[in-house]
């Protein structure tokens, strides 16, 4: 079974330049997350979908940071203008959600380094 | 709001040999879960081991086990018989049921850094 995908694996922008990362959850997963890595500190959550919908945004930045999930599978996380201070790993991770009563174990992907010059 | 603290930033072991890392929370759900994922240097996170709160017996997962006090809200995390390949950033993490659908659902402590020494 592959695993969760992200591309791309490193990106380097100059400010104010928009960026996109992109994630490929694992097959029959219909809760995905984003979550935010700085250098040497826990992820910390961005947003989650369940299926289509963004059930917890509280954390995304919104004035600069969107995303989507279209179809409820491959989901995208957009940056417009990034900023000095983005420079940080994006990882992605899905889990499958079939019971609303239980929480499922994250599988996580490898992440995309980004660099902000 | 829940916090998950982890007090020691690095740790060193000598390879076969024993280390618990340590993990305090806070929190006023009574039902909840907890996890020990383990990121090495080419940053893929993975899972260790997980422990579901309303369960009294403590997770083992192989050389993996974890010391679950619910009351004074600890979850260490035991690797007996170190191994090279053990070396990364290990993180504790407290999870609400997605039932709850706002707030802290997912919280990732500030990590411990284990090296394994040959």
């Amino acid at each position: 079974e592959a695993g969760v995908v992200q591309s791309p694996r490193y990106k380097i922008i100059e400010k104010k330049q928009p960026v996109a990362f992109w994630c490929n959850p694992i097959s029959g997963h219909n809760t995905l997350y984003w979550y935010l890595q700085n250098l040497g500190q826990g992820p910390e959550l961005l947003i989650r979908y369940e299926n289509e919908e963004a059930v917890d945004d509280s954390q995304l930045p919104k004035d600069r940071f969107s995303a989507e999930r279209l179809k409820g599978v491959d989901s995208t996380l957009k940056i417009q203008p990034a900023e000095l201070g983005d420079s940080a790993v994006y990882l992605c991770a899905s889990s499958s959600g079939w019971d609303p009563y239980r929480t499922d174990t994250q599988y996580f992907g490898p992440g995309t380094r980004l660099t902000v010059l | 709001a829940q916090t998950v603290t982890q007090s020691q930033p690095e740790m060193s072991v000598q390879e076969a040999e024993t280390v618990t890392l340590s993990c305090t929370y806070d929190t006023s759900e009574s039902n909840y879960y907890l996890f020990w994922y383990k990121q090495p240097p080419s940053r893929q996170m993975i899972l260790v081991i997980r422990q579901e709160a309303y369960k009294q017996q403590n997770a083992t997962e192989n050389r993996f086990s974890v010391n679950f006090q619910k009351a004074a809200k600890s979850f260490s995390l035991k690797i007996s018989d170190s191994q090279l390949g053990d070396t990364a950033m290990y993180f504790c993490a407290f999870m609400k049921p997605r039932r709850m659908v706002y707030g802290q659902n997912f919280v990732f402590g500030p990590g411990t850094r284990l090296s394994v020494l040959p």
